[in-house]
Protein backbone atom coordinates (compact mmCIF):
# COMPACT_ATOMS: atom_id res chain seq x y z
CA UNK A 1 0.00 0.00 0.00
CA UNK A 2 1.97 3.34 -1.07
CA UNK A 3 2.35 5.60 1.74
CA UNK A 4 1.06 9.35 2.15
CA UNK A 5 2.35 11.44 -0.83
CA UNK A 6 3.13 15.47 -1.16
CA UNK A 7 4.06 18.02 -3.82
CA UNK A 8 5.83 19.32 -3.89
CA UNK A 9 8.74 18.01 -2.13
CA UNK A 10 10.42 21.79 -2.24
CA UNK A 11 9.58 25.14 -2.79
CA UNK A 12 10.91 28.30 -2.75
CA UNK A 13 9.13 31.99 -2.63
CA UNK A 14 9.26 35.47 -2.00
CA UNK A 15 7.71 37.52 0.41
CA UNK A 16 3.55 38.21 -0.24
CA UNK A 17 3.60 35.66 -2.72
CA UNK A 18 1.24 32.80 -1.91
CA UNK A 19 1.73 28.94 -2.43
CA UNK A 20 -0.56 25.94 -2.75
CA UNK A 21 0.86 22.30 -1.48
CA UNK A 22 -0.69 19.26 -1.66
CA UNK A 23 -0.96 15.86 -0.12
CA UNK A 24 -2.86 12.28 -0.97
CA UNK A 25 -2.91 10.05 2.20
CA UNK A 26 -2.76 6.26 2.02
CA UNK A 27 -5.86 5.03 0.26
CA UNK A 28 -8.71 4.26 2.10
CA UNK A 29 -7.72 7.03 4.56
CA UNK A 30 -10.47 10.06 4.69
CA UNK A 31 -8.56 11.96 7.40
CA UNK A 32 -6.20 14.17 6.34
CA UNK A 33 -4.06 16.44 8.74
CA UNK A 34 -1.50 19.28 8.51
CA UNK A 35 1.29 20.17 10.45
CA UNK A 36 4.09 22.72 11.01
CA UNK A 37 7.54 21.92 11.62
CA UNK A 38 9.68 24.77 12.24
CA UNK A 39 13.16 24.53 14.47
CA UNK A 40 11.85 27.15 17.36
CA UNK A 41 8.16 25.91 17.35
CA UNK A 42 8.26 22.22 16.64
CA UNK A 43 5.27 20.62 15.13
CA UNK A 44 2.41 22.48 15.33
CA UNK A 45 -0.97 21.08 14.27
CA UNK A 46 -2.62 23.65 11.38
CA UNK A 47 -5.81 21.89 10.29
CA UNK A 48 -7.70 18.36 9.95
CA UNK A 49 -10.31 17.65 6.95
CA UNK A 50 -12.57 14.96 7.05
CA UNK A 51 -15.26 14.03 3.98
CA UNK A 52 -14.37 17.88 2.32
CA UNK A 53 -15.18 19.47 5.71
CA UNK A 54 -12.72 21.44 8.30
CA UNK A 55 -13.04 19.41 11.71
CA UNK A 56 -10.40 20.80 13.66
CA UNK A 57 -8.34 24.31 13.57
CA UNK A 58 -5.29 25.20 14.94
CA UNK A 59 -3.93 28.79 15.86
CA UNK A 60 -2.56 30.09 12.90
CA UNK A 61 -3.85 32.99 11.18
CA UNK A 62 -6.34 33.14 8.27
CA UNK A 63 -3.84 32.78 5.92
CA UNK A 64 -3.31 29.65 6.61
CA UNK A 65 -6.24 27.67 4.83
CA UNK A 66 -6.99 24.12 3.12
CA UNK A 67 -9.57 21.86 1.96
CA UNK A 68 -10.59 18.31 1.48
CA UNK A 69 -11.62 16.88 -2.49
CA UNK A 70 -14.17 13.87 -2.48
CA UNK A 71 -11.37 11.40 -3.36
CA UNK A 72 -9.72 12.78 -0.25
CA UNK A 73 -6.38 14.15 -1.77
CA UNK A 74 -5.74 17.84 0.37
CA UNK A 75 -4.51 20.84 -0.17
CA UNK A 76 -3.51 23.71 1.40
CA UNK A 77 -2.73 27.12 0.74
CA UNK A 78 -0.79 30.36 2.62
CA UNK A 79 -1.42 33.50 1.07
CA UNK A 80 0.79 37.14 1.66
CA UNK A 81 3.81 34.34 2.31
CA UNK A 82 6.05 35.89 5.59
CA UNK A 83 9.59 34.92 5.93
CA UNK A 84 8.11 33.01 9.48
CA UNK A 85 6.72 30.78 7.21
CA UNK A 86 9.57 29.29 6.37
CA UNK A 87 9.18 25.46 7.60
CA UNK A 88 8.90 21.80 6.40
CA UNK A 89 4.73 21.17 6.20
CA UNK A 90 3.56 17.99 7.18
CA UNK A 91 0.81 16.15 5.96
CA UNK A 92 -0.95 13.16 7.69
CA UNK A 93 -3.49 10.72 7.16
CA UNK A 94 -5.77 8.67 9.30
CA UNK A 95 -8.82 6.16 9.47
CA UNK A 96 -11.32 8.94 10.26
CA UNK A 97 -12.57 7.41 14.05
CA UNK A 98 -10.81 9.48 16.50
CA UNK A 99 -8.02 8.34 17.90
CA UNK A 100 -6.37 6.61 15.00
CA UNK A 101 -2.69 6.30 13.80
CA UNK A 102 -1.80 8.97 11.82
CA UNK A 103 0.97 8.45 9.32
CA UNK A 104 3.20 11.04 7.81
CA UNK A 105 4.21 11.98 4.30
CA UNK A 106 7.81 13.16 3.60
CA UNK A 107 6.93 16.89 3.60
CA UNK A 108 7.35 20.21 1.74
CA UNK A 109 9.89 22.25 2.42
CA UNK A 110 8.69 25.98 2.28
CA UNK A 111 11.43 28.56 1.89
CA UNK A 112 10.05 32.33 1.79
CA UNK A 113 12.50 34.33 0.68
CA UNK B 1 -2.36 25.37 25.02
CA UNK B 2 -1.15 21.65 25.63
CA UNK B 3 2.32 20.98 25.72
CA UNK B 4 4.06 17.65 26.30
CA UNK B 5 7.71 17.96 28.43
CA UNK B 6 9.54 15.34 26.27
CA UNK B 7 13.11 14.83 27.99
CA UNK B 8 15.96 14.67 26.92
CA UNK B 9 16.26 16.80 24.91
CA UNK B 10 19.46 15.10 23.58
CA UNK B 11 21.49 11.84 23.95
CA UNK B 12 25.22 10.89 23.06
CA UNK B 13 25.58 6.86 23.66
CA UNK B 14 27.66 4.34 22.84
CA UNK B 15 26.26 1.46 20.50
CA UNK B 16 24.56 -1.78 22.09
CA UNK B 17 24.10 0.34 25.25
CA UNK B 18 19.64 0.59 25.94
CA UNK B 19 18.21 4.03 25.86
CA UNK B 20 15.10 5.51 27.52
CA UNK B 21 13.10 8.98 26.70
CA UNK B 22 9.84 10.07 27.87
CA UNK B 23 7.08 12.34 27.83
CA UNK B 24 5.04 14.46 30.33
CA UNK B 25 1.97 16.09 29.98
CA UNK B 26 -0.37 18.24 32.79
CA UNK B 27 -3.60 17.08 30.15
CA UNK B 28 -4.81 13.35 30.00
CA UNK B 29 -4.53 11.97 26.67
CA UNK B 30 -6.69 9.23 25.09
CA UNK B 31 -3.75 7.90 22.78
CA UNK B 32 -0.03 8.18 22.88
CA UNK B 33 2.16 8.04 19.62
CA UNK B 34 5.77 7.66 18.91
CA UNK B 35 7.70 8.54 16.42
CA UNK B 36 10.96 8.91 14.80
CA UNK B 37 12.08 11.80 12.30
CA UNK B 38 15.19 11.65 10.07
CA UNK B 39 16.71 14.75 8.50
CA UNK B 40 14.67 15.86 5.10
CA UNK B 41 11.74 13.04 5.94
CA UNK B 42 8.36 13.23 8.11
CA UNK B 43 8.19 11.13 10.89
CA UNK B 44 7.65 7.64 10.96
CA UNK B 45 5.29 5.87 13.17
CA UNK B 46 7.09 3.43 15.83
CA UNK B 47 4.31 2.21 18.11
CA UNK B 48 0.78 3.36 19.52
CA UNK B 49 -0.65 3.37 22.80
CA UNK B 50 -4.61 2.97 23.30
CA UNK B 51 -4.73 2.16 27.02
CA UNK B 52 -3.56 3.54 29.68
CA UNK B 53 -0.85 1.08 31.51
CA UNK B 54 -0.43 -0.68 28.00
CA UNK B 55 2.97 -1.77 27.36
CA UNK B 56 3.81 -2.66 23.92
CA UNK B 57 6.69 -3.79 21.84
CA UNK B 58 7.82 -2.74 18.08
CA UNK B 59 11.54 -5.41 17.68
CA UNK B 60 14.08 -3.48 19.93
CA UNK B 61 11.32 -0.51 20.66
CA UNK B 62 9.12 -0.74 24.28
CA UNK B 63 6.93 2.25 24.88
CA UNK B 64 4.34 2.29 28.09
CA UNK B 65 1.30 4.88 28.30
CA UNK B 66 1.49 6.06 32.23
CA UNK B 67 -1.28 4.92 34.18
CA UNK B 68 -2.55 8.57 35.00
CA UNK B 69 -2.49 8.51 30.92
CA UNK B 70 -0.86 11.62 31.30
CA UNK B 71 3.28 10.64 30.57
CA UNK B 72 4.60 7.39 27.80
CA UNK B 73 7.81 6.38 27.57
CA UNK B 74 10.40 4.79 25.25
CA UNK B 75 12.97 2.64 25.58
CA UNK B 76 15.08 1.08 22.85
CA UNK B 77 17.53 -1.55 23.76
CA UNK B 78 21.09 -2.45 22.19
CA UNK B 79 20.88 0.43 20.27
CA UNK B 80 22.24 0.47 16.64
CA UNK B 81 23.88 2.99 14.11
CA UNK B 82 20.08 3.19 11.99
CA UNK B 83 18.86 4.24 15.39
CA UNK B 84 20.39 7.83 15.40
CA UNK B 85 17.73 10.74 14.67
CA UNK B 86 14.71 12.50 16.24
CA UNK B 87 12.25 10.67 18.88
CA UNK B 88 8.70 12.44 19.39
CA UNK B 89 6.08 11.85 21.31
CA UNK B 90 2.69 12.72 20.10
CA UNK B 91 -0.79 13.02 22.44
CA UNK B 92 -4.13 12.57 21.18
CA UNK B 93 -6.70 14.39 23.58
CA UNK B 94 -10.35 12.83 24.03
CA UNK B 95 -12.60 12.92 21.06
CA UNK B 96 -9.68 15.14 19.04
CA UNK B 97 -7.95 14.34 16.11
CA UNK B 98 -5.12 16.59 16.93
CA UNK B 99 -1.75 15.42 18.19
CA UNK B 100 0.54 17.42 20.43
CA UNK B 101 3.82 16.61 20.13
CA UNK B 102 7.14 16.77 22.46
CA UNK B 103 9.85 18.98 21.64
CA UNK B 104 11.91 15.68 20.26
CA UNK B 105 15.01 13.95 21.50
CA UNK B 106 18.06 13.90 19.50
CA UNK B 107 19.53 10.19 19.83
CA UNK B 108 23.12 10.23 18.55
CA UNK B 109 25.47 7.05 18.50
CA UNK B 110 28.65 6.81 18.75
CA UNK B 111 30.23 3.49 16.85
Amino acid sequence: KAGVTQTPRYLIKTRGQQVTLSCSPISGHRSVSWYQQTPGQGLQFLFEYFSETQRNKGNFPGRFSGRQFSNSRSEMNVSTLELGDSALYLCASSFPRVGGEQFFGPGTRLTVL
Amino acid sequence: GQQLNQSPQSMFIQEGEDVSMNCTSSSIFNTWLWYKQDPGEGPVLLIALYKAGELTSNGRLTAQFGITRKDSFLNISASIPSDVGIYFCAGQLPGAQKLVFGQGTRLTINP
